[in-house]
């Protein structure tokens, strides 16, 4: 079955500090993977997604994700937070279905920036 | 409007009230889904409508009824709430294509539901 871990629950960083966001994911074939943000009341809106080529995924607001196969990870980067980067952050992997696209999401991961 | 639209944005409801909320897609997709945002869990598929038809139900109880008059618009039809069942619902859609390639989904801005 397919499954996406986030493990850390919640993170703190100084403004300017640099970022890195943990995910890992089970599914048996190529995977779909996609980062997305929700800022507080806020729907979710995508960073970045990977479907295939290049395994250094560039995104929105200075992100970027690596996809380690071997791994089976998708971790998340910024190298200079900014205050308005505090938000509920989710990794999740997209599967096929016979009638629709289905998106597994993981448990996120909120940020916290100290100015 | 652009993108994946959502009324209300809030809402409060009482155990035996009727209400219900509206999604509107604005990106000509032909699928659609609720899902709901409880608290400390992950996002959980309610339902799917996929060409206006329901594909999916996620074992989602009687007393929530999902409505698709078109490929634009979804409603959930809200009756005799619990207090547990408040929470944020998401509304998205995507343009599925059967069997060639997966197409990423676009979410609303979600309606806070809290019942009393």
């Amino acid at each position: 079955a397919q499954s996406v871990t986030q493990p850390d629950i919640h993170i703190t960083v100084s403004e300017g500090a640099s970022l890195e966001l943990r995910c890992n994911y089970s599914y048996g074939a190529t995977p779909y993977l996609f980062w997305y943000v929700q800022s507080p009341g806020q729907g979710l809106q995508l960073l970045l997604k990977y479907f295939s080529g290049d395994t250094l995924v560039q995104g929105i607001k200075g992100f970027e994700a690596e996809f380690k196969r071997s791994q089976s990870s998708f971790n998340l980067r910024k190298p200079s937070v900014h205050w308005s980067d505090a938000a509920e952050y989710f990794c999740a992997v997209g599967a096929m279905k016979t009638s629709y696209d289905k998106v597994i999401f993981g448990p996120g991961t909120s940020l916290s920036v100290i100015p | 409007e652009t993108g994946v639209t959502q009324t209300p944005r809030h809402l409060v409801m009482g155990m035996t009230n009727k209400k219900s909320l509206k999604c509107e897609q604005h990106l000509g997709h032909n699928a659609m889904y609720w899902y709901k945002q409880s608290a400390k869990k992950p996002l959980e598929l309610m339902f799917v409508y996929n060409f206006k038809e329901q594909t999916e139900n996620n074992s989602v109880p009687s007393r929530f009824s999902p409505e698709c008059p078109n490929s634009s618009h979804l409603f959930l039809h809200l009756h005799t709430l619990q207090p547990e069942d408040s929470a944020l619902y998401l509304c998205a859609s995507s343009q599925w294509t059967s069997g060639s390639s997966y197409n990423e989904q676009f979410f609303g801005p979600g309606t806070r539901l809290t019942v009393l």
